[in-house]
């Protein structure tokens, strides 16, 4: 069955860099993909959805890439704020599965 | 005001009582999902259901049961089967095919059991 990484459990970075956040998958291509934030406590909030025949797409200060070679999704935050920090989920279209997510915090 | 109601937020529940969270939605969407998460991990698929009347287990259904009589509504039950139910549970609806399968998630309903 299809298994998805994000083979970062947390990720520390400084106020102001990129953070940058990856999403494995290991078996067939999902025709599109999907990040979500979640703060403590509450329900995953949909961020960018990124289809299969799209490299690359941008909301703000969010980038998503989409890579079906390597299996994998890189989402980015640039410029990054102390208000990023919370846990980032990727999840794959046809099973409506998530990762595991990555905990990230932005220190000032 | 459109959205997902998960009640209660909190539960209390002693071991070998069944207990149901409830979900309601006005959004009119098609879809509905339940999801367990335990501390520092991710989101779990525990039951689905694409259409009234109509259901699918998730990878993690055994101890749980659902129904959907109602498009609005998808009750989960934690039974006294499930053996450790001590957890957030997430319920969320999606109302599009494929391309447009964005989730929305309610506010969750956390579950302990005494």
């Amino acid at each position: 069955s299809q298994k998805i990484e994000q083979n970062s459990e947390a990720l520390n970075i400084q106020e102001g860099k990129t953070a940058t956040l990856t999403c494995n998958y290991t078996n067939y291509s999902p025709a599109y993909l999907q990040w979500y934030r979640q703060d403590p406590g509450r329900g995953p909030v949909f961020l960018l959805l990124i289809r299969e025949n799209e490299k690359e797409k941008r909301k703000e200060r969010l980038k998503v890439t989409f890579d079906t070679t390597l299996k994998q999704s890189l989402f980015h935050i640039t410029a990054s704020q102390p208000a990023d920090s919370a846990t980032y989920l990727c999840a794959l279209e046809q099973d409506m599965r998530f990762g595991a997510g990555t905990r990230l915090t932005v220190k000032p | 005001d459109g959205g997902i109601t998960q009640s209660p937020k909190y539960l209390f529940r002693k071991e070998g009582q069944n207990v149901t969270l409830s979900c309601e939605q006005n959004l009119n969407h098609d879809a509905m999902y339940w999801y367990r998460q335990d501390p520092g991990q991710g989101l779990r698929l525990i039951y689905y259901s694409q259409i009234v009347n109509d259901f699918q287990k998730g990878d993690i259904a055994e101890g749980y049961s659902v129904s959907r009589e109602k498009k609005e509504s998808f009750p989960l039950t934690v039974t006294s089967a499930q053996k450790n139910p001590t957890a957030f549970y997430l319920c969320a609806t999606s109302g599009g095919g494929t391309g447009t399968g964005e989730l929305f998630f309610g506010e969750g309903s956390r579950l302990t059991v005494l």
